[in-house]
């Protein structure tokens, strides 16, 4: 069956530039979650999006990061003026209700700011 | 969180030996506990999970334990083969989930 997919895998930018990474989590999966892993750390929290209610965007580093999620489905993480220290993977993962169950995670996207 | 700078603890096991991972957890709120294996150029995949009114949950070949009066998480792999070696993470849950630093098994053939 069909997992969390993310695309593109791999994204390479130049510095000042906008990004958009885009998520398509699992069917029917209420509860979206969006992480940043830099090379060798662990998973750093970013967005979290559960229904219809708004957003948990605490882990949200700066302005420059906004993420939206359409018709409880697709979610679109978006990076402006992008800066090196943005470079890292960004994984997104998805699960059927609000809380006590397991995420799904996708493959994530290696973003690289030049 | 996640401390900025640091390494990844590891831990090399040879192979068929247990191997252990600790895990320390921050919050007494939290509720839910999982433990996520991460291989390279791959998103995390779930092992094994564990809610607060538990202390052990056996899995295929893993067991978690979990110690709340100190906080404390492990994952033990029994008979560990050379497919277990990856970064393995801990997480927990309250209102949001979190993850730990992780820990790198090597194992050892």
């Amino acid at each position: 069956g069909a997992g969390v997919s993310q695309s593109p895998s791999n994204k390479v930018t130049e510095k000042g530039k906008d990004v958009e990474l885009r998520c398509d989590p699992i069917s029917g999966h209420t509860a979206l979650y969006w992480y940043r892993q830099s090379l060798g750390q662990g998973l750093e929290f970013l967005i979290y999006f559960q229904g219809n209610s708004a957003p948990d965007k605490s882990g949200l580093p700066s302005d420059r990061f906004s993420a939206e999620r359409t018709g409880g489905s697709v979610s679109t993480l978006t990076i402006q003026r992008t800066q090196q220290e943005d470079s890292a993977v960004y994984l997104c993962a998805s699960r059927e209700g609000a809380g006590d169950e397991k995420l799904f995670f996708g493959s994530g996207t290696q973003l690289s700011v030049l | 969180g996640e401390s900025v700078g640091l390494h990844l603890p590891t831990l090399s096991v040879q192979e068929g030996d247990n191997s252990i991972i600790n895990c320390a957890y921050s919050n007494s709120a939290s509720d839910y506990f999982i433990w996520y294996k991460q291989e390279s150029g791959k998103g995390p995949q779930f092992i094994i999970d564990i809610r607060s009114n538990m202390d052990k949950r056996q899995g295929q070949r893993v067991t978690v334990l979990l110690n709340k009066t100190v906080k404390h998480l492990s994952l033990q792999i029994a008979a560990t083969q050379p497919g277990d070696s990856a970064v393995y993470f801990c997480a927990e849950e309250a209102n949001n989930l979190f993850f730990g630093t992780g820990t790198r098994l090597t194992v050892i053939p």
